[in-house]
């Protein structure tokens, strides 16, 4: 069975930038969520969905960070503009809805800002 | 403001003893908790979870604890092997969403 897919695995680009990661959730899992990791701050919560719609976005650092989530099979997260502290891996994991429910992440994109 | 705690240094133990890790919450009421492990590249990958009414889950070679009341938990690996050697996260869930609060990680070093 596939898993989470995010693309692309690694993405280097120079500050001002537009940034779009982008992920596949595990066919029938209706949550999906999108983290960032940092040695500084370890895995933080970004936002997430359950069936397509916004739940919880507090932890979008600011206005330069959104999600979208189109329909079931895809979600992206756009950094416009981009700056040197948002390098970080970026995760997208999904599960389906509910309390308890484990969580499956794909394998992140690792960010870095020039 | 809430605060998950885990050992940020690496715990290094030989092969074949039992790895106690542990995760310890301030201002939290977890009605549940999962453990994730995370190689070097890799995403985390979900070990067990264990809710609030539980003292204790197991799984193979896998040990959680939970105890509510010292707001902690305790993951054990028995007959610890190097390729247990990665980083192991616990994660708390308030039992009202489906979101998660992770703490920051043990890096485990199983040696021969």
């Amino acid at each position: 069975d596939a898993g989470v897919i995010q693309s692309p695995r690694h993405e280097v680009t120079e500050m001002g930038q537009e940034v779009t990661l982008r992920c596949k959730p595990i066919s029938g899992h209706n949550s999906l969520f999108w983290y960032r990791q940092t040695m500084m701050r370890g895995l933080e919560l970004l936002i997430y969905f359950n069936n397509n719609v916004p739940i919880d976005d507090s932890g979008m650092p600011e206005d330069r960070f959104s999600a979208k989530m189109p329909n079931a099979s895809f979600s992206t997260l756009k950094i416009q503009p981009s700056e040197p502290r948002d390098s970080a891996v970026y995760f997208c994991a999904s599960s389906f809805v509910g309390v308890n429910q484990p969580q499956h992440f794909g394998d992140g994109t690792r960010l870095s800002i020039l | 403001s809430q605060k998950i705690e885990q050992n940020s240094e690496a715990l290094n133990i030989q092969e074949g003893k039992t790895a106690t890790l542990t995760c310890n919450y301030t201002n939290y009421s977890p009605a549940y908790l999962q453990w994730y492990r995370q190689d070097p590249g890799r995403g985390p990958v979900f070990l067990l979870l264990i809710r609030e009414n539980e003292k204790e889950k197991r799984k193979e070679r896998l040990k959680v604890t939970f105890d509510t009341t010292l707001k902690q938990s305790l993951f054990h690996i028995t007959a610890s092997q190097p390729a247990d050697s990665a980083t192991y996260l616990c994660a708390l869930g308030a039992g009202t969403a489906s979101k998660l609060t992770f703490g920051t990680g043990t890096r485990l070093q199983v040696t021969l």
